[in-house]
């Protein structure tokens, strides 16, 4: 059984690009959680997809947006890079939407 | 807004004692709560979870504690071992939305 994968596990960009973090789920999940952990804090929910929709969504602006596929992985895009967005990017994935999450070993995002 | 809060940023415990890690929440709605163990560039590891039914649940060394009446709950784990070296992260999630909200972690250090 896989469990859950993140690419790429680094990235730099630099301030107005944008950004594209892919996440493979955990054999037989069908829902993944996307998470934005600065320094020092814990994750912070950004949302959640559920069988290819939205179904939840944290305290984020629109730049932050997502997609699931058929087969259940997921991706995050940032658009309009900000300094502040600098952070650990953790997915997790979970046998339904209030399941027990299982989490990737996330992306590390540098913005300059 | 911190709706879990973790107020001991880190522990010290001598190996084969037992460490006691803390967490409380303010949001009256939460009814399904975990413990993640985090070790540096990986992601959050599932230890441990409860549900608002119980006050105790039990996994090997590793119990965690629900007090709802003051909306705090607790993991010991006993003995320690210096593998159980990690940042340790309580969420908690239920009412509205299927958000986990997490507290900001507790760096245990276990001394050999």
């Amino acid at each position: 059984e896989t469990g859950v994968t993140q690419s790429p596990t680094h990235l730099i960009k630099t301030r107005g690009q944008q950004v594209t973090l892919r996440c493979s789920s955990q054999s037989g999940h069908n829902t993944v959680s996307w998470y934005q952990q600065a320094l020092g804090q814990g994750p912070q929910f950004i949302f959640q997809y559920y069988r290819e929709e939205e179904n939840g969504r944290g305290n984020f602006p629109p730049r932050f947006s997502g997609l699931q596929f058929p087969n259940y992985s997921s991706e995050l895009n940032v658009n309009a890079l900000e300094l502040d967005d600098s952070a650990l990017y953790l997915c997790a994935s979970s046998s339904g939407p209030q399941e027990t999450q299982y989490f990737g070993p996330g992306t590390r995002l540098l913005v300059l | 807004d911190q709706q879990v809060k973790q107020n001991s940023p880190s522990l010290s415990v001598q190996e084969g004692r037992i460490s006691i890690l803390n967490c409380d929440y303010t949001n009256s709605m939460f009814d399904y709560f975990l413990w993640y163990k985090k070790y540096p560039a990986e992601g959050p590891t599932f230890l441990i979870s409860i549900s608002s039914i119980k006050d105790k649940n039990e996994d090997g060394r590793f119990t965690v504690f629900l007090n709802k009446s003051a909306k705090h709950l607790s993991l010991h784990i006993v003995p320690s071992q210096p593998g159980d070296s990690a940042v340790y992260f309580c969420a908690a999630s239920g009412g509205t939305g299927n958000q986990f909200y997490f507290g900001t972690g507790t760096s245990l250090t276990v001394i050999p």
